[in-house]
């Protein structure tokens, strides 16, 4: 069974231009959400998606943002890049049951220069 | 506001030994709770869990514990090995939903 797939896995952009990153969930997967680690804040919560809805959203400005496709891929978008968005961006896909846990994939490492 | 904290950022311990490592949360309607592992340029990996109508969990050599009463929860590595030297994160979540809170981590070091 694949895990989850995150690419590019490396990036780097110019501060103001705009970026998108790309997940795939494990397969029968639904629930799709998105975390940014940076050192010493662990992982934040960006936002959370499911059936092509964003259920939960976290304290982010509303340059990033997400979606989710049909086939339960999900792509998450910042735009007007800023330095400070330099971290490690995180999928991660769960069913959607009762205390089951959530599968990450490797992340995708943006550095805004 | 961090809802889930840990507040030791590192660890070391002999190889063989017990490693401890702890999480304090604050949200009283969080109720499944887990450990993950991290290696550097990698994802998050899922350890062990444990559910809020338990309060010990074991799995091999990894033990979760979770004191409801204090809002605690603890991993217990026995006997640690060099290879268990990673990021241990911490999570919870609540049972209106399904965003997991994380832990800033704490960094251990097993020393051979």
């Amino acid at each position: 069974k694949a895990g989850v797939t995150q690419t590019p896995r490396y990036l780097i952009k110019t501060r103001g231009q705009q970026v998108t990153l790309s997940c795939s969930p494990i397969s029968g997967h639904r629930s799709v959400s998105w975390y940014q680690q940076t050192p010493g804040q662990g992982l934040q919560f960006l936002f959370e998606y499911f059936s092509e809805t964003q259920r939960n959203k976290g304290n982010f400005p509303g340059r990033f943002s997400g979606r989710q496709f049909s086939n339960s891929r999900s792509e998450m978008n910042v735009s007007t890049l800023e330095l400070g968005d330099s971290a490690l961006y995180l999928c991660a896909s769960s069913l959607l049951t009762v205390n089951t846990e959530a599968f990450f994939g490797q992340g995708t490492r943006l550095t805004v220069v | 506001d961090q809802q889930v904290k840990q507040n030791s950022p590192s660890l070391s311990v002999q190889e063989g030994r017990i490693s401890i490592l702890n999480c304090d949360y604050t949200n009283s309607m969080f109720d499944y709770f887990l450990w993950y592992k991290k290696y550097p340029a990698e994802g998050p990996t899922f350890l062990i869990s444990i559910s809020s109508i338990k309060d010990k969990n074991e799995d091999g050599r990894f033990t979760v514990f979770l004191n409801k009463s204090a809002k605690h929860l603890s991993l217990h590595i026995v006997p640690s090995q060099p290879g268990d030297s990673a990021v241990y994160f911490c999570a919870a979540r609540a049972n209106t939903g399904n965003q997991f809170y994380f832990g800033t981590g704490t960094s251990l070091t097993v020393i051979p």
